[in-house]
């Protein structure tokens, strides 16, 4: 069974402080993963598609790499408005549309 | 939210009442998703559409169903509602399938069952 864990669970920074958020996954002939933001009361927000191990992708202060096992999303120089939960999916096994969510990270940056 | 909206954005409603929550696409994409996001299991896949009249069931589809007569819409059913059908229900569209076409997210419903 196809299944996506993220770490860690919350995440609280001070403004300039860089780190990384964990998504690890056991699947079968890994097909890609996406990361999503997702603001308290709204739906989550397209940010990256990656398509295979070893790429990268960056926007603004937000660059995530992919591993054939994981995923990591590294946030360098955080500002406030980065506070926001971190969401990664993985398509299942047999239906490319279908994705697994990870339970995500809540990233708090405090100024 | 790429055009699409979601209606009602808040419900509350009684054990075994039916419900329908609609999803509403201006984008013209043909696969469309209702997922439920809970806290400690995150976003879960309940049925999702390939195209009209075309359905297929996701992860929780028990006691669920869904309906698209027409392309930019989707509605969700909940027959007679639960106490655990409370939740956060979010729609989500894309233009195709697969790890090329990502999924966009309306701004999600609210719905207890009291």
């Amino acid at each position: 069974e196809d299944q996506v864990t993220q770490s860690p669970e919350a995440l609280r920074l001070q403004e300039g402080e860089s780190s990384s958020l964990n998504c690890s996954y056991t699947v079968s002939g890994l097909r890609g993963l996406f990361w999503y933001r997702q603001d308290p009361g709204k739906g989550p927000e397209f940010l990256f598609t990656l398509y295979s191990a070893g790429e990268e992708k960056e926007k603004e202060r937000l660059k995530a790499t992919l591993t054939k096992k994981e995923s990591f999303l590294h946030i360098t120089a955080p500002k406030p408005e980065d506070s926001a939960t971190y969401l990664c999916a993985v398509p299942f096994q047999a239906a490319g549309n279908k994705l697994t969510f990870g339970g995500g990270t809540r990233v708090l940056v405090k100024p | 939210d790429a055009g699409i909206t979601q209606s009602p954005r808040h419900k509350v409603t009684e054990t075994g009442t039916p419900v329908t929550l609609r999803c509403h696409q201006t984008e013209n994409h043909r696969y469309m998703y209702w997922y439920r996001q809970d806290p400690g299991h995150g976003l879960r896949l309940i049925h999702y559409s390939y195209g009209v009249k075309d359905t297929d069931k996701g992860e929780v589809s028990d006691g669920y169903s869904v309906s698209r007569s027409k392309t930019e819409d989707f509605l969700l059913t909940l027959e007679s509602a639960t106490s655990s059908q409370t939740s956060v229900y979010f729609c989500a569209i894309s233009e195709g399938s697969g790890i090329g076409y990502e999924q966009y997210f309306g701004p999600g419903t609210r719905l207890t069952v009291t």
